[in-house]
């Protein structure tokens, strides 16, 4: 089984939606991280979090909300979708020891209409 | 303002030869940098690190190379092969606060090895 999943690994949805992608981890790692990679831009990182208690932002969060729910599981929220939402979107988890090593989910693809 | 830069987008090598993948810095506080490779319909994984205290690090055939005075870095792959195509990121981090910082990632670059 992979040690970061994330569901769902495409979904399309149209402008106004509310959409929920998840992240879970079975690695034990206490901090957790959500990117979107667009083409010919790299990963930005959206929004991190160290433990359940903490939540941060990252470069690009604005039209995003996270929640961690546990120290395994960080999902990413987009209250109203638009258009230029749509991009690959990846979960990623590391811990004090790994340091800036960090473990990534398969990605979900999401197109917003 | 861009602090991690691959200027090449892609990079066609033939298979055998060696394939030098580039990346330069312009923040001078990061001290640890990584190279992840990217498969289509998957996540990055990690290929190779190196700490700012060194300027090579080896890992069978991929070398990572840094050059502190010019804020560059290089990864190797000797001898590429096409299974090594893939897009890969060069990332970089800072140590403050007691722990690394987050990863600042490049754009890419997309590695084609022609058999």
């Amino acid at each position: 089984d992979a040690d970061v999943t994330q569901t769902p690994r495409n979904r399309i949805t149209k402008t106004g939606k509310r959409i929920m992608l998840e992240c879970s981890q079975t690695k034990g790692h206490d901090r957790m991280y959500w990117y979107r990679q667009d083409p010919g831009l790299g990963l930005r990182l959206i929004y991190y979090s160290f433990d359940v208690k903490d939540i941060n932002k990252g470069e690009i969060s604005d039209g995003y909300s996270v929640s961690r729910q546990a120290q395994a599981k960080f999902s990413l929220s987009l209250e109203s979708a638009i258009p230029n939402q749509t991009a690959l979107y990846f979960c990623a988890t590391s811990d004090f020891k790994s340091g800036s090593k960090q473990y990534f989910g398969p990605g979900t693809r999401l197109t917003v209409l | 303002d861009q602090q991690v830069k691959q200027n090449s987008p892609s990079l066609s090598v033939q298979e055998g030869r060696i394939s030098i993948l580039n990346c330069d810095y312009t923040n001078s506080m990061f001290d640890y940098f990584l190279w992840y490779k990217k498969y289509p319909a998957e996540g990055p994984t990690f290929l190779i690190s190196i700490s700012s205290i060194k300027d090579k690090n080896e890992d069978g055939r991929f070398t990572v190379f840094l050059n502190k005075s010019a804020k560059h870095l290089s990864l190797h792959i000797v001898p590429s092969q096409p299974g090594d195509s893939a897009v890969y990121f060069c990332a970089a981090s800072a140590f403050y606060g007691g722990s690394q910082g987050n990863l600042i990632f490049g754009k890419g670059t997309k590695l084609s090895v022609k058999p």
